[in-house]
């Protein structure tokens, strides 16, 4: 089972869908998630962390459910702008201070049409 | 305030050169990792520094491939004697040393072995 695993897609969806990415993760000593941006040919962006409580930014919502060991990314009212692919990032380290042990998973691919 | 700085952006070599890679972690930032994307795929940690230390190169290939990042100046990824399947976006990123926010990704060199 590899350690962090996204549905690659593509999700095609239609602009002002609401669309959802899950992304489950295997080490239950993982400490802290992020979710990143990445468009075509360009480097990863920090889309936002993920918080137990579950936080939310704008239009993009972030959950976190350790006891299923799986996080989510919700975007409401999709612009063609959201076009990318997504990525789920783990750290798995004890420490949660070490970055080093940040796992990617391999990206959900999103299509927002007109 | 400069971000994470990559150069070249764009790199040529042919099979049997050697490829130099460079990477100005952001200010403040004393741990780079390099990561490797080969088209279609996603990323693959190569290796992790801190100033005049290798920390974790489990990601790196055995042979060919080093990475070094000295008390003044950038890190560097070397690759010697490059063959067609080294061509890849190589991204560099940066932390602090004890943040837990995830990484800040320069743009990438995009090397390609003719």
């Amino acid at each position: 089972r590899k350690e962090v695993e996204q549905d690659p897609g593509p999700f095609n969806v239609p602009e002002g869908a609401t669309v959802a990415f899950n992304c489950t993760y295997s080490n239950s000593a993982s400490q802290s998630f992020f979710w990143y941006r990445q468009d075509c040919r360009k480097e990863p962006k920090l889309l936002m962390s993920v918080y137990s409580s579950g936080n939310e930014d704008g239009r993009f919502t972030a959950q976190l459910n350790r006891a299923s060991q799986y996080i989510s990314l919700l975007i409401r009212d999709s612009k063609l702008s959201d076009s990318a692919t997504y990525l789920c990032v783990v750290n798995i380290s004890p420490n949660a201070g070490n970055n080093r042990k940040l796992i990617w998973g391999l990206g959900t691919s999103l299509a927002v049409n007109p | 305030n400069a971000g994470v700085m990559q150069n070249p952006r764009h790199l040529v070599r042919r099979r049997g050169q050697e490829a130099r890679l460079r990477c100005s972690p952001m200010k403040g930032h004393s741990h780079v990792y390099w990561y490797r994307q080969l088209p279609e795929e996603g990323l693959k940690f190569m290796v992790y520094l801190q100033k005049e230390n290798i920390i974790d190169e489990s990601g790196m290939p055995k042979e060919r491939f080093s990475a070094e990042f000295p008390k003044e100046g950038p890190s560097i990824l070397r690759i010697q004697q490059v063959v067609r399947g080294d061509s890849a976006a190589y991204f560099c990123a940066s932390s602090p040393p004890t943040a837990n926010y995830g990484y800040t990704f320069g743009s990438g060199t995009r090397l390609t072995v003719v």
